[in-house]
């Protein structure tokens, strides 16, 4: 199986803050690689898909990129419902397995 | 509006099998895949399997290959995984999600359904 493996496992930011989530796969998965956001209690969203592939209605904040396995997160500017976890899921071979999640604070 | 709405929650003993429910509706149902994540309490996401509800096709993750029966029913536009064997290790949330139809990710998303398992 593909391992996904996600940077930081946790992250504490203020709102207006930029970070960054990583999430780097142990062989190619080309581009097939979506973030989703949770919340407690609460399915996955999907944000980012084709690596980098803003999915419909998801603000402009949110960035994905890949550079060869290692793929990249970017919420630019946090906002108060951005606190959540998330995830990062290879869709190349099955079984389409996630990165464990970033745990995503307000500081 | 596209949506996914799972069976209630269930308890079952170890050994047990459980079916779970999803219910689709706001799209064409034999279009798009359904796939099957599961999560355990305190966990990240494990995908268990998906069927394409057209022909019925299934692709299951090895480590559930023995015990997990997914299937469908056109005429109500819903889809099944049945569970057998059941563990305490079996005890999460199972989510049925959608497909996109523009990429191999998962645009819509059941509610979820708790199962617990008890000895």
């Amino acid at each position: 199986d593909i391992q996904m493996t996600q940077s930081p496992s946790s992250l504490s930011a203020s709102v207006g803050d930029r970070v960054t989530i990583s999430c780097r796969a142990s062989q190619s998965v080309s581009t097939y690689l979506s973030w989703y956001q949770q919340k407690p209690g609460k399915a996955p969203k999907l944000l980012i898909y084709a690596a980098s592939t803003l999915q419909s209605g998801v603000p402009s904040r949110f960035r994905g990129s890949v550079s060869g396995t290692d793929f990249t997160l970017t919420i630019t500017s946090l906002q108060p419902e951005d606190f959540a976890t998330y995830y990062c899921q290879q869709s190349y071979f099955t079984p389409y397995t996630f990165g464990q999640g970033t745990n995503l604070e307000i500081k | 509006q596209v949506q996914l709405v799972q069976s209630g929650a269930e308890v079952k003993k170890s050994g047990a099998s459980v079916k779970v429910s999803c219910r689709a509706s706001g799209y064409s149902f034999t279009s798009y895949l359904i796939h099957w994540v599961r999560q355990a309490p305190g966990q990240g996401p494990e995908w268990v399997g998906m069927i394409h509800p057209s022909g019925g096709s299934t692709t299951y993750a090895q480590k559930f290959q023995d015990r997990v029966t997914m299937t469908r029913d056109t005429s109500t536009s819903t889809v099944y995984m049945e569970v057998n064997s059941l563990t305490s290790e079996d005890t999460a949330v199972y989510f049925c999600a959608r497909e996109s139809s523009l990429w191999v990710a998962n645009d819509y998303w059941g509610q979820g359904t708790l199962v617990t398992v008890s000895s």
